[in-house]
C-alpha cells in the first residue's frame, strides 16, 4: 500500500531547542496534516496544508506543503516539557476521493526539562 | 469547534462475548466517519470508512462480519467486535470529517479481551 516515510523515528532534546520533522512519498498529495498524539489519548490536529508551498504557523509551529506535492514539513520552536508525544504526519492523496488519510510511522519527541 | 467523543474509555470483556463503541460527532455533523485501529508504538491503520445510511467500506484484511459498523446518523457512528478474542485487544480510535480533507479524532477505547 502506499506508505509516508516519516523521519526522524524519535527525539530527545533540551527543553528550548526547536525540532524539525518531516515526511516524504514517492505519491503526490492533495493535504498535508500534522496530528499530535499523547498517550492513551487519540490524534489532535494542529497544522491543516491544502496548497503546495503553503507555509502555515500555529504559535509555536510551522508546517509546510511541499513544492513537488510529496512532502512536508514541522517545525516546532522553542520546544517545551509539553511538547512531548508523538507527532503524526498524514496525507490524502490526489487520486483519492474518499477522505481516506495515509500515516507516516510516527516521530516520538521527548523534551528534557 | 470539532469535538468528537468515544464510548467507553475502556471496555474488559471476556473471549466470546460482543463489545459496542461508539463515536460522536459532539458539535458537528460528519459526512464520513473513519475506525482505526492502534497497536503499541506503531500508526494508525485504518479498518473501516462508513457513511452515514450506507453500508461502510472496509480495508482488505478487516473481517467485516467481525467488526460491525453502524453509521445512523451524521453524528453516531458504532463499532462492535463481534465474539472478541484476546486478539482483538487494542486501541481503538474513531474520528470524524466535516466535509474537507480534516479528521478530528476521538479520545479512543481501550479494549481488553480476557
Amino acid at each position: 500500500g502506499q506508505q509516508l516515510n516519516q523521519s526522524p523515528q524519535s527525539m530527545f532534546i533540551q527543553e528550548g531547542e526547536d525540532v524539525s520533522m518531516n515526511c516524504t512519498s514517492s505519491s503526490i498529495f492533495n493535504t498535508w496534516l500534522w496530528y499530535k498524539q499523547d498517550p492513551g489519548e487519540g490524534p489532535v490536529l494542529l497544522i491543516a496544508l491544502y496548497k503546495a508551498g503553503e507555509l502555515t504557523s500555529n504559535g509555536r509551529l510551522t508546517a509546510q506543503f511541499g513544492i513537488t506535492r510529496k512532502d512536508s514539513f514541522l517545525n516546532i520552536s522553542a520546544s517545551i516539557p509539553s511538547d512531548v508525544g508523538i507527532y503524526f504526519c498524514a496525507g490524502q492523496l490526489r487520486s483519492s476521493n474518499t477522505g481516506k488519510l495515509i500515516f507516516g510511522q510516527g516521530t516520538t519527541l521527548q523534551v528534557k526539562p | 469547534g470539532a469535538v468528537v467523543s468515544q464510548h467507553p474509555s475502556r471496555v474488559i470483556c471476556k473471549s466470546g462475548t460482543s463489545v459496542k463503541i461508539e463515536c460522536r460527532s459532539l458539535d458537528f455533523q460528519a459526512t464520513t466517519m473513519f475506525w482505526y485501529r492502534q497497536f503499541p508504538k506503531q500508526s494508525l491503520m485504518l479498518m473501516a470508512t462508513s457513511n452515514e445510511g450506507s453500508k461502510a467500506t472496509y480495508e482488505q484484511g478487516v473481517e467485516k462480519d467481525k467488526f460491525l459498523i453502524n453509521h445512523a446518523s451524521l453524528t453516531l457512528s458504532t463499532l462492535t467486535v463481534t465474539s472478541a478474542h484476546p486478539e482483538d485487544s487494542s486501541f481503538y480510535i474513531c474520528s470524524a470529517s466535516k466535509g474537507r480533507y480534516e479528521q478530528y479524532f476521538g479520545p479512543g477505547t481501550r479494549l481488553t479481551v480476557t
